[in-house]
């Protein structure tokens, strides 16, 4: 069965920093998926990794995927209070629904 | 204009009472699924359904039932409310079965928190 883990599951930082969200999960899978949840809302899409060395990046994201260590980085350059939320990242199983299993979450909370 | 939404956004009820949630895309496509998120924001699907087919139905009490008259809508039905049943309920959906196929992401309605005093 697949399993899907973040780490860390908190990250507090300053403005300005840099730190890497790790997502790692546990079979086969070249599809892998990063959403943002704001407090009390829906999930964003922020990033679709389709092959092994995708590496998409959007403002101060970016997002990668290796497939052979089954690892997707999200890397945050110079934080702003303005990503203070929740990120989860999510792979298809590969089954013959192909469902989408998400990892934990990882709550960031950037401070001033 | 919104492209998956769900009502009600909140919810409230007694142990034992019967409550629907109801979905509604308007992004034409043919699958469309209820996740549940936990109090310490776990995220995990319940049901899916592709063209009015079911195709996921993950462990989950019978006191839950999913229907699908269309394609455009998934509606959450549930029996005999529990105190454990508070959570979020995410409708989402996405233009093919096979997530992750062609690009296939899924998108998110706003959520409804459902709470059970």
């Amino acid at each position: 069965e697949l399993k899907v883990e973040q780490n860390p599951l908190f990250l507090s930082m300053q403005e300005g920093k840099n730190y890497t969200i790790y997502c790692n999960y546990s079979t086969t899978s070249d599809r892998l998926y990063w959403y943002r949840q704001d407090p009390g809302k829906s999930l964003e899409s922020l990033f679709v990794l389709l092959s092994n060395g995708a590496v998409k990046q959007e403002g101060r994201l970016m997002a990668s995927l290796d497939t052979k260590a089954r690892l997707s980085t999200l890397h945050i350059t110079a934080a702003v209070h303005d990503l203070s939320a929740t990120y989860f990242c999510a792979v298809t199983d590969g089954g013959a629904t192909n469902k989408l299993i998400f990892g934990t979450g990882t709550l960031l909370a950037v401070q001033p | 204009d919104t492209a998956v939404s769900q009502t009600p956004k909140y919810l409230v009820t007694q142990m034992g009472n019967d409550k629907s949630i109801k979905c509604e895309q308007n992004l034409g496509h043919d699958t469309m699924y209820w996740y549940k998120q936990d109090s310490k924001k776990f995220l995990k699907i319940m049901f899916s359904y592709n063209n009015k087919e079911l195709i996921i139905n993950e462990t989950v009490p019978n006191r839950f039932s999913p229907k699908s008259p269309d394609k455009a809508h998934l509606n959450l039905h549930i029996n005999s409310l529990e105190l454990g049943d508070s959570a979020v309920y995410f409708c989402a959906s996405s233009q093919d079965r096979w997530v992750g196929r062609k690009n296939t992401e899924a998108f998110f309605g706003q959520g409804t928190r459902l709470t059970v005093v």
